[in-house]
């Protein structure tokens, strides 16, 4: 029972690359979310997915794309790092609406530096 | 815009002391309230998810409680242990399902 997987764990990129965070979950939840925690902004909502091919914006969405082409994956695309992407990155999945238990699973977070 | 307090931001007791983390919410129009626990360099763990018609929920020495019309919700630990240390997060899920806010967390220390 793996839960949500994030791949890499570990980045350094330099300013100017690009790259691709991939989240993978194994409990067929519709909806997924992609986080940054930074130290003391706590953790911001970048995208989400509310089901397979659907995505929408959150709180802090620019300088990042994402895909929902399967419904257990969950792809954060960086097209341009930036400095100010150093961050860590959580995947999260939740069932959809209806289902007994609503609670979020966190993945172990993808740690970024951008230099 | 929800907003999501804990109080306080940080806390250091001896081992075997009761404790009592708390969550305060501006909008009591909630879905669920959800307590995490982040260990240090780690991802969150679910420790606790009340749903908003309920009142609290227990997992062995943790107890959540959750008061909708007051906007709180208390996380109380017994008998406190050094494998408690980490940093406790409570997160409120607003009713259109798609946003959910978190606190700055309580960063906890139990001494030996």
């Amino acid at each position: 029972n793996a839960g949500v997987t994030q791949t890499p764990k570990f980045r350094v990129l330099k300013t100017g690359q690009s790259m691709t965070l991939l989240c993978a979950q194994d409990m067929n939840h519709e909806y997924m979310y992609w986080y940054r925690q930074d130290p003391g902004m706590g953790l911001r909502l970048i995208h989400y997915s509310v089901g397979e091919g659907t995505t929408a914006k959150g709180e802090v969405p620019d300088g990042y794309n994402v895909s929902r082409l399967k419904k257990q994956n969950f792809l954060l695309g960086l097209e341009s790092a930036a400095p100010s992407q150093t961050s860590v990155y959580f995947c999260a999945s939740r069932p959809g609406q209806g289902h007994a238990n609503y609670g979020y699973t966190f993945g172990s977070g993808t740690r970024l530096t951008v230099v | 815009k929800q907003e999501v307090t804990q109080i306080p931001a940080a806390l250091s007791v001896p081992e075997g002391e009761n404790l009592v983390l708390n969550c305060s919410f501006t909008d009591s129009a909630i879905y669920n309230l959800q307590w995490f626990r982040q260990d240090p360099g780690k991802g969150l763990t679910s420790l606790l998810l009340i749903q908003s018609s309920q009142r609290e929920q227990t997992s062995g020495r943790l107890n959540a409680s959750l008061d909708k019309s007051s906007g709180r919700s208390t996380l109380y630990i017994a008998a406190s242990q050094p494998g408690d240390s980490a940093t406790y997060l409570c997160a409120v899920d607003a009713y259109n399902f798609n946003k959910f806010y978190f606190g700055s967390g309580t960063k906890l220390n139990v001494k030996p």
